[in-house]
């Protein structure tokens, strides 16, 4: 069985400072993971996903995200913080089940960006 | 380009009363439909999904049920209420049948439900 594991619940930055996200993953295959992000009361949005290509993943708003297979981890980066970036971010791994594919979700981190 | 859309955007119920939570999906064909429920402070949890008109797998066993009348339609229904029922109901779809875990999932606005 697959699992997510986010490290932090909650993450404060000021604006313009780093920001790292933590995710471990256990997959007993090849996993594809993806992080999600949500605003207050909105649906999810993609931000990237690793599909067995590239390690370093590049995605939306300057986000990116390393995999790292001897440390089952996915942590999400962004070199600096904006007041926008607010919001709860998912990990989240995948395994197709030959009826779609099954998303198993992390608890989410809650990023506050403070000035 | 794709779209989603649910309805209604929130909803307050009394226990025991009927569900019905309507999902459509635009600009795509027989697509993988699938519906979630984020509790407070969890992550979210796959409740149905379905590769085409009339099927339905279920993940979890629970007070839900869901249907699929049309190719680009997913309704989401209770016969009756339950206070446990409360959550945010998301909707989402991806790419029919290409057969890889990497498939992105796209999900629709989400339903706010409290039941009372």
């Amino acid at each position: 069985a697959q699992s997510v594991t986010q490290l932090d619940s909650h993450v404060s930055v000021s604006e313009g400072t780093p920001v790292l996200l933590r995710c471990n993953y256990s997959s007993s295959y090849s996993p594809s993971l993806f992080w999600y992000v949500q605003h207050p009361n909105k649906g999810l949005q993609l931000l990237l996903k690793y599909t067995s290509a590239a390690t370093l993943v590049k995605g939306i708003n300057g986000f990116e995200a390393e995999f790292k297979k001897s440390e089952t981890s996915f942590h999400l980066t962004k070199p600096s913080a904006h007041m926008s970036d607010a919001a709860e971010y998912f990990c989240v791994v995948s395994e197709y089940t030959g009826g779609g594919n099954k998303l198993t979700f992390g608890t989410g981190t809650q990023l506050k960006v403070e000035l | 380009s794709q779209t989603i859309h649910q309805w209604p955007a929130t909803l307050v119920q009394p226990v025991g009363s009927p569900l019905s939570l309507e999902c459509t999906v635009e600009g795509t064909s027989n697509p993988n439909l699938y519906w979630y429920r984020q509790a407070a402070g969890r992550g979210l949890q796959l409740l149905f999904y379905s590769v085409g008109i009339g099927q339905i797998s279920s993940e979890v066993p629970q007070n839900l049920s869901a249907s699929r009348p049309q190719d680009r339609q997913f309704i989401l229904s209770s016969k009756k209420l339950l206070l446990s029922d409360s959550g945010f109901y998301l909707c989402a779809w991806s790419v029919p049948d290409s057969g890889r875990a990497a498939d992105t999932q796209y999900f629709g606005p989400g339903t706010r439900l409290t039941v009372l």
